[in-house]
C-alpha cells in the first residue's frame, strides 16, 4: 500500500521567516495530496491541496509544489506568524482508493 | 458552514466494555470514513464506507470493529470488547466524491 514519509518532524523558525516541510509517497499511483494543520486537542483542517496534473499551488501565504518524477510534494509557508504553529500533515491518496495516507506529521513552531 | 459533527466528546470506559461512538456526516456527502490519532502520532486510516457498505478497512479494523449507518444521517464506529491499546482519539470524516475530506472534532477514547 501507499506510504507516505514526512519531514522534518519538528521545525521551529523565527516570525516572518519561511517554512518549508517535505513528504515522499511510494505509490505512483497516487494523483492527490492535502495537507492538514492540526492545532492541539483539535481536528485536522484542510489548508491547501494539489492534484497530481498540477504542479504548484499558491493560497495567500501557502504554496504546494509537487514533483510527480521524484514523488514528493513540499508545503511552503512564508512570512510565518504566531498562529501557524501547529503540526501539519500531509496526505496522500490513489484514484479509486479513496483514503488518506497520513505522513508522520511536523511541529512547527513559530517564535515571535 | 456544514460541519461533520460527532459525539460524545470524551468517553471512558473499562477494558472489554463495548462503545459506540456516533457520527454525523455532512448530509451531502457520499463517503464516510473512520480514523483514529494516538496521542502525539500520526492519523491513521481505520475503514471508509460507501454505498451502505465497507469500501476498504485497514489492518487495525479487525473483528472487534464494525461500522454502520443505521439511517440517513448517523454513521457510527462501535468497539465490541475495548483494549488498553484502543485508547486513542477516533475521528469521523466525510467527503462528497473527489473533494476534499472534512473531518469531525472526534472523539477522545480512553479505556481505563
Amino acid at each position: 500500500g501507499e506510504n507516505v514519509e514526512q519531514h522534518p518532524s519538528t521545525l521551529s523558525v523565527q516570525e516572518g521567516d519561511s517554512a518549508v516541510i517535505k513528504c515522499t509517497y511510494s505509490d505512483s499511483a497516487s494523483n492527490y495530496f492535502p495537507w492538514y494543520k492540526q492545532e492541539l486537542g483539535k481536528r485536522p483542517q484542510l489548508i491547501i491541496d494539489i492534484r497530481s496534473n498540477v504542479g504548484e499551488k499558491k493560497d495567500q501565504r501557502i504554496a504546494v509544489t509537487l514533483n510527480k518524477t521524484a514523488k514528493h510534494f513540499s508545503l511552503h509557508i512564508t512570512e510565518t506568524q504566531p498562529e501557524d504553529s501547529a503540526v501539519y500533515f500531509c496526505a496522500a491518496s490513489v484514484p479509486g482508493r479513496r483514503a488518506l495516507t497520513f505522513g508522520s506529521g511536523t511541529r512547527l513552531q513559530v517564535q515571535p | 458552514e456544514p460541519e461533520v459533527t460527532q459525539t460524545p466528546s470524551h468517553q471512558v470506559t473499562q477494558m472489554g466494555q463495548e462503545v459506540i461512538l456516533r457520527c454525523v456526516p455532512i448530509s451531502n456527502h457520499l463517503y464516510f470514513y473512520w480514523y483514529r490519532q494516538i496521542l502525539g502520532q500520526k492519523v491513521e486510516f481505520l475503514v471508509s464506507f460507501y454505498n451502505n457498505e465497507i469500501s476498504e478497512k485497514s489492518e487495525i479494523f479487525d473483528d472487534q470493529f464494525s461500522v454502520e449507518r443505521p439511517d440517513g444521517s448517523n454513521f457510527t464506529l462501535k468497539i465490541r470488547s475495548t483494549k488498553l491499546e484502543d485508547s486513542a482519539m477516533y475521528f469521523c470524516a466525510s467527503k462528497i466524491g473527489e473533494g476534499p475530506l472534512h473531518f469531525g472534532n472526534g472523539t477522545r477514547l480512553t479505556v481505563t
